[in-house]
């Protein structure tokens, strides 16, 4: 089955640097990627996912990179704004059918005006 | 736009109660599952349900049943609540889309207190 590490569980930046956020899995086979924003009082909201047929991905301010080879994956957010203070997931696909995922413990984001 | 909506933002229960928590989506999407989240553990799936009546056991399902008798509601249900089931807790859904991954869409949470 597959095992999801997330590294760092916090981390402060200020206002306008950028954060980087890593994934590691150990299940070759897996192809989908998701990440996850959860705001206080929310439920996870998906931001940005990436499959395994590229090997980046971007939507404005955020990007997302993967490396099958070293079975990695990484969220960066760049010109960090307050209201990205959140905690964040990654996420990768179990080896069962039916769209499950094993979740990382998650990295709680502080961005410093 | 997917909704996901949960019975109760809070709720506090007695040692040994019966609890159920609710949640239903508005998507028709054949996968519900139910999480729980505690801090620096993450997401950790208890049950998931592929179409109706049917449930499937996930990684944490001791203590946990789960009910699915129409399409949109997928209900939770602590037999007898205990102490260490105090947690947050996360309904998601997600399309059944022949093998293709998709993302799951969440509900806002119950935050479950027993005392």
């Amino acid at each position: 089955g597959e095992n999801v590490e997330q590294h760092p569980s916090t981390l402060s930046v200020q206002e306008g640097d950028s954060a980087v956020i890593k994934c590691t899995y150990s299940d070759s086979a897996s192809n989908y990627f998701p990440w996850y924003k959860q705001e206080l009082g929310k439920g996870p909201q998906l931001i940005i996912d990436i499959r395994s047929n590229v090997g980046e991905k971007k939507d404005q301010r955020i990007a997302v990179t993967l490396n099958k080879t070293a079975k990695h994956f990484s969220l960066h957010i760049t010109e960090t704004q307050p209201e990205d203070s959140a905690v964040y997931f990654c996420a990768a696909p179990t080896s069962n059918t039916g769209n499950q995922f094993y979740f990382g413990t998650g990295t709680s984001l502080t961005v410093i005006p | 736009d997917v909704k996901v909506t949960q019975s109760s933002r809070y709720l506090v229960k007695r040692t040994g109660e019966k609890v159920f928590l609710e949640c239903v989506q508005d998507m028709d999407h054949e996968n519900m599952f139910w999480y729980r989240q505690d801090p620096g553990l993450g997401l950790r799936l208890i049950y998931f349900s592929y179409d109706v009546k049917m449930k499937e056991k996930g990684d944490i399902p001791e203590g946990y049943s789960v009910s699915r008798e129409k399409k949109e509601r997928f209900s939770l249900i602590l037999e007898s609540a205990s102490t260490n089931q105090t947690s947050m807790y996360l309904c998601a859904s997600s399309p059944r889309t022949g093998g293709i991954l998709y993302e799951q869409y969440f509900g806002p949470g119950t935050r479950l207190t027993v005392t």
